[in-house]
């Protein structure tokens, strides 16, 4: 199975802020690397799949980037509804599919 | 609009059975497959299992592997998870997620969750 390591588990920002988020796997995952978004009690949603390609909808301020075993998620300018979970999760090497623990963005 | 809705969670006590249920609506249900992804509360996200579009292939987290059945019915536009020997660590909330067009990609649409609980 490959393991997903994202850093750091939490973070505190500011508005206007801007935020990175590592994801890092021992071996290459290719770009096969996506990355979501999750409010308290609500569903993952989707932001970045295929390690930068912004999904349907999602705002320009986030943008992912990396490929082999290392990716980055940024917020460019984090903004009030930002604050969140995300997790990485790579298909690369499936089953299982794999997600990382999760990056708390919460407000300084 | 596109959407899934799950149902079927409840309280179930250890070594018992439960079947979880995802209702699909405003998309090609029969060409997609599906995921099922479970998160205990507080912790992050675990994959449950995976089926193909036509429900020939399907694949398991080795921590459910011969207690959860999933299976889809595309004449009704519904996911299922069967599950049997219910254990306390299988308490989560059970999330169905439709997996994108492409193999490598990811999961874009995801339903509100049901939430399972095993416990006397």
């Amino acid at each position: 199975d490959i393991q997903m390591t994202q850093s750091p588990s939490s973070l505190s920002a500011s508005v206007g802020d801007r935020v990175t988020i590592t994801c890092r796997t021992r071996q290459s995952i290719n770009r096969y690397l996506n990355w979501y978004q999750q409010k308290p009690g609500k569903a993952p949603k989707l932001l970045i799949y295929e390690a930068s390609s912004l999904q349907s909808g999602v705002p320009s301020r986030f943008s992912g980037s990396g490929s082999g075993t290392d990716f980055t998620l940024t917020i460019s300018s984090l903004q009030p509804e930002d604050f969140a979970t995300y997790y990485c999760q790579q298909s690369f090497s499936t089953p299982p599919l794999t997600f990382g623990g999760g990056t708390k963005v919460e407000i300084k | 609009e596109v959407q899934l809705v799950e149902s079927g969670g409840g309280l179930v006590q250890p070594g018992g059975s439960l079947r979880l249920s995802c209702a699909a609506s405003g998309f090609t249900f029969s060409t997609y497959w599906m995921h099922w992804v479970r998160q205990v509360p507080g912790k992050g996200l675990v994959w449950v299992s995976r089926i193909n579009s036509d429900g020939s292939s399907t694949n398991y987290a080795d921590s459910v592997k011969g207690r959860f059945t999933i299976s889809r019915d595309n004449a009704k536009n519904t996911l299922y998870l069967q599950m049997s020997s219910l254990r306390a660590e299988d308490t989560a909330v059970y999330y169905c997620a439709r997996h994108q067009r492409d193999y490598y990609y990811g999961m874009d649409v995801w339903g509100q969750g049901t939430t399972v609980t095993v416990s006397s």
